[in-house]
């Protein structure tokens, strides 16, 4: 199985802060990846696919990079509706496998 | 629009059997493949199983693989999990999405306890 290790696993900003996540993959998963934001009580929303590509509808402040087993979220400037639980998914080979999470707090 | 909307959820003791369901609308359901999801209690993602457009073709994360079975039936746009020997662990928020996990459902509680 591919394992996605997630960094870090919290972090506290302030609101206008630059964010920035990291996923590595156990192996080379080429760009199959995504980033999901999830607020307390709801379901997940993918912000990125193919690791770089935005979803339709979100913010350009989010953005994607990397490929083979490095990749990053960022988010330029941090809004209050940013404050939630953000996730990278691998889905090159089952079991699809997701990172631990990466809790993002107001400082 | 795409909508995906889970039932079945509730309590259940060890040992028992539960039957989820995810109604989809607003695509082509026949279209794509689907998948199940959960989240224990304040825990994280964990996929757990995926079934191919013409349900032909499943596949299972091994903490579920002998024990759920998922279905699907394209006339009724419907996908569905048969979750059998139920444990405590099994408790969780049961998501249903489409294709690469776009989108989700709300999701269902399924609780295991005596």
């Amino acid at each position: 199985d591919i394992q996605m290790t997630q960094s870090p696993s919290s972090l506290s900003a302030s609101v206008g802060d630059r964010v920035t996540i990291t996923c590595r993959a156990s192996q080379g998963i080429r760009n199959d990846l995504g980033w999901y934001q999830q607020k307390p009580g709801k379901a997940p929303e993918r912000l990125i696919y193919a690791a770089s590509n935005l979803q339709s509808g979100v913010p350009s402040r989010f953005s994607g990079s990397g490929s083979g087993t490095e990749f990053t979220l960022t988010i330029s400037s941090l809004q209050p509706e940013d404050f939630a639980t953000y996730y990278c998914l691998q889905y090159n080979s089952y079991p699809w496998t997701f990172g631990q999470g990466t809790k993002v707090e107001i400082k | 629009q795409v909508q995906l909307v889970e039932s079945g959820g509730g309590l259940v003791k060890p040992g028992g059997s539960l039957r989820l369901s995810c109604a989809a609308s607003g695509f082509t359901f026949s279209d794509h493949y689907m998948n199940w999801i959960r989240q224990a209690p304040g825990k994280g993602l964990e996929w757990i199983s995926f079934i191919s457009s013409p349900g032909s073709y499943s596949s299972y994360a091994d903490s579920v693989k002998g024990r759920f079975i998922i279905s699907r039936d394209n006339a009724k746009n419907s996908l569905y999990l048969l979750m059998n020997s139920l444990r405590a662990e099994d408790t969780a928020v049961y998501y249903c999405a489409r294709g690469w996990l776009f989108p989700w459902g709300q999701g269902t509680l399924v609780t295991v306890s005596s």
